[in-house]
């Protein structure tokens, strides 16, 4: 079974703060997400990543950075956060080439903006 | 619109009892996933499918990419199967295809 460890589970900040989630998989799986879930609008995708150095946008970029340092970790970075950006996030991963393959999700992280 | 639709948005089960939860897309779609969202908000991948069924234990899923459909059987509803489950559609794409989430079904089991 994979394992997908995010960090911190909850954080509060205020508007204007810098945050850092983190993720990190720890079955060689090439690809890593990011996603928020809100109520209303499911799971959307932040930011990916098929491997250390590279980043892909998502479908609800704006506001948010990643960067993947190595196969093993993620990064989601947050630099100037807005209330708006109060959610719970997930990081996945999968390791199928080409095709999204099997999602694991992490255990979520909870960020509240104030 | 909505390119993933999940069917009923709400559900209660007496336990012991069966359903059917169901996915429509309005995507062309490679691949679904279905995932359980337990009440203490972890995500836990229950299904990958290719067009298709498969098993495991009380439940089982089948997608019809043909109908754009899937859905996810639960046989003999337990306590521990409450919480919202989602299905993902993977887009068929030339390029990295990206998963489609429902909206979720929530379900309740109750004694």
């Amino acid at each position: 079974e994979a394992a997908v460890t995010q960090s911190p589970r909850n954080k509060v900040t205020v508007t204007g703060g810098n945050v850092t989630l983190s993720c990190r998989q720890t079955n060689s799986h090439n690809y890593m997400y990011w996603y928020r879930q809100d109520t209303g609008h499911g799971l959307r995708l932040i930011h990916y990543s098929y491997g250390a150095g590279n980043l892909q946008i998502g479908d609800v970029p704006d506001g948010y950075k990643a960067t993947r340092t190595t196969q093993e970790d993620f990064f989601l970075l947050l630099e100037l956060a807005s209330p708006s950006q109060t959610s719970l996030y997930f990081c996945a991963s999968s390791d199928d080439w080409g095709d999204t393959g099997q999602l694991y999700f992490g255990e979520g992280s909870k960020l509240t903006v104030l | 619109g909505d390119k993933v639709k999940q069917s009923p948005s709400a559900l209660s089960l007496q336990e012991g009892t069966n359903s059917a939860l169901r996915c429509n897309f309005s995507i062309a779609a490679t691949t679904v996933q279905w995932f359980l969202q337990n009440p203490r908000g972890s995500l836990i991948n229950l299904f990958y499918l290719v067009p298709g069924t498969k098993e495991n234990g009380r439940l089982k899923s089948a997608f019809d990419s043909k109908e754009s459909y899937s859905t996810l059987h639960i046989r003999d509803a337990q306590l521990e199967d409450s919480g919202t489950y989602f299905c993902a559609a993977e887009r068929a794409s030339s390029s990295f295809s990206k998963l489609v989430f429902g909206q979720g079904t929530s379900l309740s089991v109750v004694p």
